[in-house]
């Protein structure tokens, strides 16, 4: 069964970095796309990027050079970087796999989501 | 962006009650393949984002056919026919037809 856990502080200071990682069980993440989406307080959802199985990325521009995703295939992990975070990067971050294979179709497995405050 | 317009932002329904929720796009969702990617989540309390519908009309793996999804071009609909208690919680719709991929804003089912 494909399972994916994120992983990260919860509480990151204003102007650091926030990092989390996507670990994926089950499944490689050499196959399809992998992406970052959020939940803000409130119900708003964005879609901050994805990795694929050959590794390039491509990202929300919203974002701007903020964000960076990356991956280590060894560990079938991949892994979040903001930078520069405010208070309005505060939410639930969660980690997903699209599908079919080798295609940025449909969120079919996602993870529990980790919930992130950015505060001094 | 694609801005999706979700509606109604709360839906209260009666257990055994059918609803409809709207999702409308600001430009089409046709794919330059013929694919219209249109999908639709539902998140219970305390839970991670569950597939229900993808391109538009097709049911994933599990769920009942009381989910219907429907639509072509910038209006999409998704429809709940029997509610039953777990299908409490917010719906969102999704378009990843065109760069960045933009949810709808959710629409919350509630018991009246």
């Amino acid at each position: 069964e494909v399972q994916l856990q994120e992983s990260g502080p919860g509480l990151v200071k204003p102007s650091q970095s926030l990092s989390l990682t996507c670990s994926v069980t089950g499944y490689s993440i050499t196959s399809n796309y992998w992406g970052w989406i959020r939940k803000f307080p409130g119900n708003k959802m964005e879609w901050m990027g994805y990795i694929s199985y050959s590794g390039s990325t491509s990202y929300n521009p919203s974002l701007k050079s903020r964000i960076s995703i990356t991956r280590d295939t060894s560990k079938n992990q991949f892994f979040l970087q903001l930078n520069s975070v405010t208070t309005e990067d505060t939410a639930t971050y969660y980690c997903a796999r699209q599908w079919p294979m080798y295609t940025t179709d449909y969120f079919d497995y996602w993870g529990q989501g980790v919930m992130v405050t950015v505060s001094s | 962006d694609v801005l999706m317009t979700q509606t109604p932002v709360s839906l209260p329904v009666s257990l055994g009650g059918q609803v409809s929720i709207s999702c409308r796009s600001s430009q089409s969702l046709v794919h330059s393949d013929g694919n219209t990617y249109l999908h639709w989540y539902l998140q219970k309390p305390g839970q991670s984002p569950q597939l229900l519908i993808y391109r538009v009309s097709n049911r994933f793996s599990g769920v009942p056919d009381r989910f219907s999804g429907s639509g072509s071009g910038t209006d999409f609909t998704l429809k709940i026919s029997r509610v039953e208690p777990e299908d409490l919680g917010v719906y969102y719709c999704l378009q990843s037809t065109h760069f960045p991929y933009t949810f709808g804003a959710g629409t919350k089912l509630e018991l009246k």
